[in-house]
């Protein structure tokens, strides 16, 4: 079993939907939790990050951790056409080793 | 220019061939990784170097090699590339972020077939 499940999608929706991307995980020690995005042919780039549980505003973007469910949620608000990319969830523990794994990453598009 | 440079972007090779894939990075972090990206997969740590005297295996070292040059270079090798190592291959760098998150930033990534 991996240590952290992400659908690859595809997911197409129509533009200003809301969009919910979900990871599971099963190692209890992650605390860090961060959401990447990755445009075709580019590195993926850091689109937010929370520590331990709760929510992150950042936008149009909402990051959620419910640690007890091992549970991660990414929701994008009135989505755009740019949005348009691959979302990888990742996450780390706080021991100092800095071993961020990551995902399988979901392929959004939006469609105008 | 870029806060992480990778070289060659894109390389075709033969499978018993020696590959090298630089990195470079502007930052000023300590922490390098490498990782590999195939699809359905996502990315994999392959090594991860905190300074130039510490490197650490990921968990898919084998077939691979690391050399950490200098703060701001770290290169990976595959010394004898065979097919199944055709991949994208990100380098990355690793910052503090405002809560002690290990935040990465990464290269624009270096394609690599092996015939």
């Amino acid at each position: 079993q991996k240590e952290v499940e992400q659908d690859p999608g595809p997911l197409s929706v129509p533009e200003g939907a809301i969009v919910s991307l979900n990871c599971t995980y099963s190692n209890s020690a992650f605390q860090y939790f961060m959401w990447y995005r990755q445009y075709s042919r580019k590195g993926p780039e850091l689109l937010m990050y929370t520590y331990s549980s709760g929510n992150k505003e950042d936008g149009r973007f909402t990051a959620q951790v419910d640690k007890s469910s091992k549970y991660i949620s990414l929701f994008i608000r009135d989505s755009q056409p740019s949005d348009s990319a691959t979302y990888l969830c990742a996450m780390s523990d706080d021991t100092g080793g800095f071993k961020t794994i990551f995902g399988a990453g979901t392929r959004l598009f939006v469609k105008a | 220019d870029a806060d992480v440079t990778q070289t060659p972007r894109n390389r075709i090779t033969k499978t018993g061939k020696r590959i090298m894939l630089e990195c470079s990075q502007t930052k000023g972090h300590d922490r390098m990784y490498w990782y590999r990206q195939d699809p359905g997969l996502g990315l994999r740590l392959i090594y991860y170097s905190f300074d130039v005297k510490d490197i650490n295996k990921g968990e898919i070292s084998d077939g691979y090699s690391v050399s950490r040059q200098a703060q701001a270079k770290f290169s990976l090798s595959l010394e004898s590339a065979i097919p199944n190592q055709t991949a994208l291959y990100f380098c990355a760098t690793g910052g503090q972020g405002a809560s002690g998150a290990n935040v990465l930033t990464f290269g624009a990534g270096s394609r690599l077939t092996v015939l």
